[in-house]
C-alpha cells in the first residue's frame, strides 16, 4: 500500500525559504523506476506541479520556478524534501507530495494528504 | 506550456442524470509513436488531494467505477458520468503530461441539481 505524507511549517514569513519533507511508505526511491513529485495548489485554484525526482537522481523542476525550486531525496528515510527560496505572498497554498508511476511521465496516481503553508509577514 | 481549457467552469445535473465535461488543449497531447494521448482527469473533493481517476484519456484506474469513463484524442477530450451520484460531487480537473511542465486544467465544479 503506497502513501505519502507531507511535513513543514504552516506559516513562512516572506523572502524565507520554506523546507517541506514528504515521507512515503509502499516503494522504493532506490530500485523501483517511479518518481516522487511536488505539486502547489493555491486557494480555490488548480494544482500546479512544481519538482520531481526519480530513482536515479533525475530531477525536473517547473521552469518558471526553477531558480527558486530544489528536490532532493534521502533513500535510507523514505523521504523527499522541497525547498523554495525567496516565498511570497503568492506562494500560499496547499502543497502535496505524490508518486509518479512510471519514469518520465509527469501524472501521480498516489497523493498525500497535502500541508498548507501560508506566507505572511 | 500548455494550456488547458475546461468547459463549462460549473455544472450542475440531477442524480441519475448524466454530467459531461470538456477540457481542450492548446496543443496535441497524441503520442503517434505509442498511440497514446497523454492527458489524465482527477477528482477533487473539498478537504482532499486529487484523486485519480482516468489516465492515457481513457484508462479507468483500479477502483474507479465504470460509470467514469473518458474520450477523445489530440487536442480534444471528455470526462463523462452516467447516472450521477451523490459522491459524486466535486471538482474535476484535466491534466496533461505530454510536455514539461505538466499542467492542469481551470476546474468545472460539479453539483446536484
Amino acid at each position: 500500500q503506497i502513501t505519502l505524507k507531507e511535513s513543514g511549517p504552516t506559516l513562512v514569513r516572506p523572502t524565507q525559504t520554506l523546507t517541506l519533507t514528504c515521507t512515503f511508505s509502499g516503494f522504493s526511491l532506490n530500485t523501483d523506476t517511479v518518481g516522487v513529485g511536488w505539486i502547489r495548489q493555491p486557494p480555490g485554484a488548480a494544482p500546479e506541479w512544481l519538482a520531481l525526482t526519480y530513482w536515479d537522481d533525475e530531477k525536473r523542476y517547473r521552469p518558471s520556478l526553477k531558480s527558486r525550486l530544489t528536490i532532493t531525496k534521502d533513500t535510507s528515510k523514505n523521504q523527499v524534501v522541497l525547498t523554495v527560496t525567496n516565498m511570497d505572498p503568492v506562494d500560499t497554498g496547499t502543497y502535496y507530495c505524490a508518486h509518479s508511476p512510471s519514469y518520465g511521465l509527469l501524472y501521480f496516481d498516489y497523493w498525500g494528504p497535502g500541508t498548507l503553508v501560508i506566507v505572511s509577514s | 506550456d500548455i494550456v488547458l481549457t475546461q468547459s463549462p467552469d460549473s455544472l450542475a445535473v440531477s442524480l441519475g442524470e448524466r454530467a459531461t465535461i470538456n477540457c481542450k488543449s492548446s496543443q496535441s497531447v497524441f503520442y503517434s509513436s505509442n498511440n497514446k494521448n497523454y492527458l489524465t482527469w482527477y477528482q477533487q473533493k473539498p478537504g482532499q488531494p486529487p484523486k485519480l481517476l482516468l489516465s492515457w484519456a481513457s484508462t479507468r484506474e483500479s477502483g474507479v467505477p465504470d460509470r467514469f469513463s473518458g474520450s477523445g484524442s489530440g487536442t480534444d477530450f471528455t470526462l463523462t458520468i452516467t447516472s450521477l451520484q451523490a459522491e459524486d460531487v466535486a471538482v474535476y480537473y484535466c491534466h496533461q503530461y505530454y510536455t514539461t511542465p505538466c499542467t492542469f486544467g481551470q476546474g468545472t465544479k460539479l453539483e446536484i441539481k
